[in-house]
């Protein structure tokens, strides 16, 4: 089956912009989870949607937001974009809901690189 | 603070030799421990999962323990090969008050296999 896809893989902003990413899950996976990976922090949790909810949410500011259709494909959103907001943005989708007390495995896709410039 | 501490930014290692990575945490109440593999460019990729109440588990040539007073989770890798060259993160998923938290990455160890 298909894996997680992201959209688009890369892209270059400048300071002030706005950007949204696109996930699209595996197929019956209801969870999806966002990470920014960086050399210096590693992967940062951003927030988890279940069900079109957020579930869960990381330490970071509200210029980062997120949403979840009906479907279950998710979106982040980034707004007056940073030089520091320069990262591989992660998406991963699980089965959610009791599921992940079983494997807990997250899936993930190939990333959004976004450079701020 | 909660941390994840992964000892080794990176480990070189000869082709036939066993690799261990380590994986130590303060301040969580882990419900389990997994380990992903990242390729350059590339989404972390699962690869074990250890529950708290697990000792060890196996995968072929993959082993990880879980030592919940240590605090720490060693993951190996028997008879590595330059294939096995990626970088190995360890993740951990808590209870926030008995309700499901997040998985909290560690930076990862960059291992290197050298033929």
């Amino acid at each position: 089956k298909a894996g997680v896809t992201q959209t688009p893989r890369y892209l270059i902003k400048t300071r002030g912009q706005q950007v949204t990413l696109s996930c699209s899950p595996i197929s019956g996976h209801r969870s999806v989870s966002w990470y920014q990976q960086t050399p210096g922090q590693g992967l940062q949790f951003l927030f988890e949607y279940f069900s079109e909810t957020q579930r869960n949410k990381g330490n970071f500011p509200g210029r980062f937001s997120g949403r979840q259709f009906s479907n279950s494909r998710s979106e982040m959103n980034v707004s007056t974009l940073e030089l520091g907001d320069s990262a591989l943005y992660l998406c991963a989708s699980s089965l959610g809901g009791q599921e992940i007390y079983n494997t807990g495995e997250l899936f993930f896709g190939e990333g959004s690189r976004l450079t701020v410039l | 603070s909660q941390k994840i501490e992964q000892n080794s930014e990176a480990l070189n290692i000869q082709e036939g030799k066993t690799a261990t990575l380590t994986c130590n945490y303060t301040n969580y109440s882990p419900a389990y421990l997994q380990w992903y593999r990242q390729d350059p460019g590339r989404g972390p990729v699962f690869l074990l999962l250890i529950r708290e109440n697990e000792k060890e588990k196996r995968k072929e040539r993959l082993k990880v323990t879980f030592d919940t007073t240590l605090k720490q989770s060693l993951f190996h890798i028997t008879a590595s090969q330059p294939a096995d060259s990626a970088t190995y993160l360890c993740a951990l998923l808590s209870w926030y008050g008995g309700s499901q938290g997040n998985l909290i990455f560690g930076k990862g160890t960059k291992l290197s296999v050298k033929p």
